[in-house]
């Protein structure tokens, strides 16, 4: 059964910081690893997919990470701004199927 | 173009009444999920949806809990007889075949 865990639970920068986000799954087997924002009170939205071909992605000050062999994904963040703070979920599925959600890294960044 | 969209945003129940949630997905998406978040948890999955028909119900936390998909578009999670501990938001995604999966905005169910 897939698990997924994030590390830390909670992150505080400040402005203009790079940072990672960890995410460590335990089955290798993934066809997908996606990176979500979750503001509060609101639905997820989708940041970055890594299909199991693939290495990393990259959008804007984002790059995601992919290593299936060790179970570990990251998230970088580049010049970390305010409106960055949010909460970021990692999550794997196999194929067509649920995706398991790690429990979240919350992130704040001070001004 | 239009995202997955939910309704209502909110509900507010009473313990015991019957509620139902509605996820209209991206057009064109086959694979629907529901998922629940309850306050200060994680995403807990609920039940998926290949066209109409539901390969995998596992996550259905009891016989309250149904749902339905017609036209392989609309779904309806029905909730039966509302206990306090359905509180939470219930969020649908939808995804094409195996790519990346799509979130609405939730609804909030309180049940008091």
């Amino acid at each position: 059964k897939q698990e997924v865990t994030q590390i830390p639970a909670a992150l505080s920068v400040p402005e203009g910081e790079n940072l990672v986000l960890n995410c460590s799954f335990t089955d290798s087997a993934i066809y997908n690893l996606q990176w979500f924002r979750q503001d509060p009170g609101k639905g997820l939205t989708s940041l970055l997919l890594i299909q199991s071909s693939q290495r990393e992605q990259t959008s804007g000050r984002l790059n995601a990470s992919l290593d299936k062999s060790s179970g570990r994904s990251t998230l970088y963040i580049a010049a970390s701004q305010p409106g960055d703070s949010a909460t970021y979920l990692c999550a794997a599925n196999s194929g067509n199927t649920p995706l398991v959600f790690g429990k979240g890294t919350r992130l704040s960044v001070i001004a | 173009g239009a995202g997955v969209s939910q309704s209502p945003s909110n509900k507010v129940t009473e313990k015991g009444k019957d509620v139902e949630l509605r996820c209209d997905p991206i057009s064109g998406h086959t694979a629907l999920y529901w998922y629940r978040q309850r306050l200060g948890q994680g995403l807990e999955f609920l039940i998926y949806f290949q066209g109409n028909s539901a390969p995998d119900k596992s996550g259905l936390p009891s016989d309250r809990f149904s749902a339905e998909r017609t036209g392989e578009s609309v779904s309806t999670l029905t909730i039966q007889r509302t206990q306090q501990e359905d509180s939470a938001v219930y969020l649908c995604a939808s995804s094409l075949n195996v790519r990346e999966q799509y979130f609405g905005p939730g609804t909030r169910l309180t049940v008091l």
